[in-house]
């Protein structure tokens, strides 16, 4: 069964708009924590934000948000007043366990493009 | 703001040949990666690396590939003797001391084998 499921292989959006990037996710491991990382056309991959299984508020960074529903195990990314520049591939992962070194377990990923 | 450096960007080398790509992780970062993302696929874990060992390896890291540390700065990934399915992007990352959850990544290097 696969671990992290991007069900969305393409989004637009139009510029200044909010768009939702979907991430659901399987672990039995009550610890765990979720990331989204962009991947612009240069390959790079950018931390964008993380939200541990713990947290009891959803995370937020800039016009980046997670919208983490525990009991779904959905944890999707809301970008909210979309720019040009968000134009790129969005990539959910899951770290499963409470230790630093444990792997991340990444989607297939969501290519955004955003119009003006 | 401290980032993870990867060198060469881009490799390019023949079927059969032994590459190393390296890695500058972050200063204080104890733990370190390797991933990879052939083109167009998913990213890959392929091996962490943590105290001067390896911590974990996944089913793709096998006897053609190792990883040292081999001053307290460089992170290295060593394929000893490349097959064409080899080529693809390969990432470092590093994260702190446990406790701190987020890998950084670095650029990539571009791994083509022809």
């Amino acid at each position: 069964a696969q671990k992290i499921t991007q069900t969305q292989p393409g989004m637009f959006v139009q510029e200044k708009e909010a768009v939702t990037l979907d991430c659901t996710y399987d672990t039995s491991d009550p610890s765990y924590g979720l990331f989204w990382y962009k991947q612009p056309s240069s390959g790079e991959m950018i931390f964008l934000i993380y939200q541990g299984s713990y947290d009891q508020q959803n995370a937020t960074e800039g016009r980046y948000s997670l919208n983490f529903q525990k009991a779904r195990k959905s944890a999707n990314l809301v970008i909210s007043a979309s720019q040009l520049g968000d134009s790129a591939m969005y990539f959910c992962a899951m770290r499963e366990g409470q230790s630093g070194y444990n792997k991340l377990i990444f989607g297939a990923g969501t290519r955004l493009a955003v119009h003006p | 703001e401290p980032e993870v450096t990867q060198t060469p960007s881009h490799q390019v080398t023949q079927m059969g040949q032994e590459v190393i790509l390296r890695c500058v992780p972050i200063s204080n970062h104890l733990y370190f990666y390797w991933y990879r993302q052939i083109l167009g696929q998913k990213v890959e874990f392929l091996v962490s690396f943590y105290n001067n060992e390896i911590s974990e390896k996944s089913e793709i890291f096998d006897d053609q590939f190792s990883v040292e540390r081999p001053d307290g700065s460089n992170f290295t990934l060593k394929i000893r003797s490349t097959k064409l399915e080899d080529s693809a992007m390969y990432f470092c990352a590093s994260s702190e001391a446990l406790g701190a959850d987020t890998q950084y990544f670095g650029p990539g290097t571009r791994l083509t084998v022809l």
